[in-house]
């Protein structure tokens, strides 16, 4: 089954502690993505990566960072640093223009079921 | 920037009516995708429905189509015989032609029995 796994589907952290949230796809797309989304708001970009070993930065990057060590996964580290951390995280990957249809179209995103994180 | 605007924060549509969800967004770009995602409470994001710009037929998805105006940069989703599942937040969402991503506010959508 293709698709896209994040875990956990939830996660409590203590203030101080770093976490990393895992996401990881089958779909052998080269592009993946981080949405933070908070109660009642729309979707605001973290980061993203369209190649291993490659990432950018979203609106709202601080307070997070990223790895790209492998096509199929993408993990986000919620630091220390960010000083409201609470909220539903999304992961989503997509094939880059060029790439082929195999695994669905290049210019649409396919979302994992989310991690909701709370800060105790 | 690329900037998409969702206007109306929540609707209500009676069972089995019709509703238009509205949406703008700023580009200088003449090429670019834009798309229709539902999030139900489950908030598993679905893509409902997608747009290529250079095309000027408007997209139907079953009961769900467009409403593309290129010109005024709106693109407006219409759901037809509305049903309880459809129940959900709507986003709205822009893409030139390669990443990343931008995503209006969302709409809230209630489906009243």
């Amino acid at each position: 089954d293709g698709g896209i796994t994040q875990s956990p589907k939830y996660l409590f952290r203590k203030e101080g502690q770093n976490v990393t949230l895992s996401c990881e796809q089958n779909l052998n797309h080269d592009a993946m993505y981080w949405y933070r989304q908070d109660p009642g708001q729309g979707l605001r970009l973290i980061y993203y990566s369209q190649i291993v070993n490659d990432f950018q930065k979203g609106d709202i990057a601080e307070g997070y960072s990223v790895s790209r060590e492998k096509k199929e996964s993408f993990p986000l580290t919620v630091t220390s640093a960010q000083k409201n951390p609470t909220a539903f995280y999304l992961c989503a990957s997509s094939l880059l223009p060029g790439q082929g249809a195999a695994s669905g179209r290049a210019d649409t995103q396919y979302f994992g079921p989310g991690t909701r994180l709370t800060v105790l | 920037a690329q900037t998409v605007t969702q206007s109306q924060p929540e609707m209500s549509v009676q069972e089995a009516e019709t509703v238009t969800l509205s949406c703008t967004y700023d580009t200088s770009e003449n090429n670019y995708y834009l798309f229709w995602y539902k999030q139900p409470p489950s908030r598993q994001m679905i893509l409902v429905i997608r747009q290529e710009a250079y095309k000027q037929q408007n997209a139907t998805e079953n009961r769900f189509s467009v409403n593309f105006q290129k010109a005024a940069k709106s693109f407006s989703l219409k759901i037809s015989d509305s049903q309880l599942g459809d129940t959900a937040m709507y986003f709205c969402a822009f893409m030139k032609l390669h990443p990343p991503f931008y995503f209006g506010s969302g709409t809230k959508l209630n489906v009243k029995p």
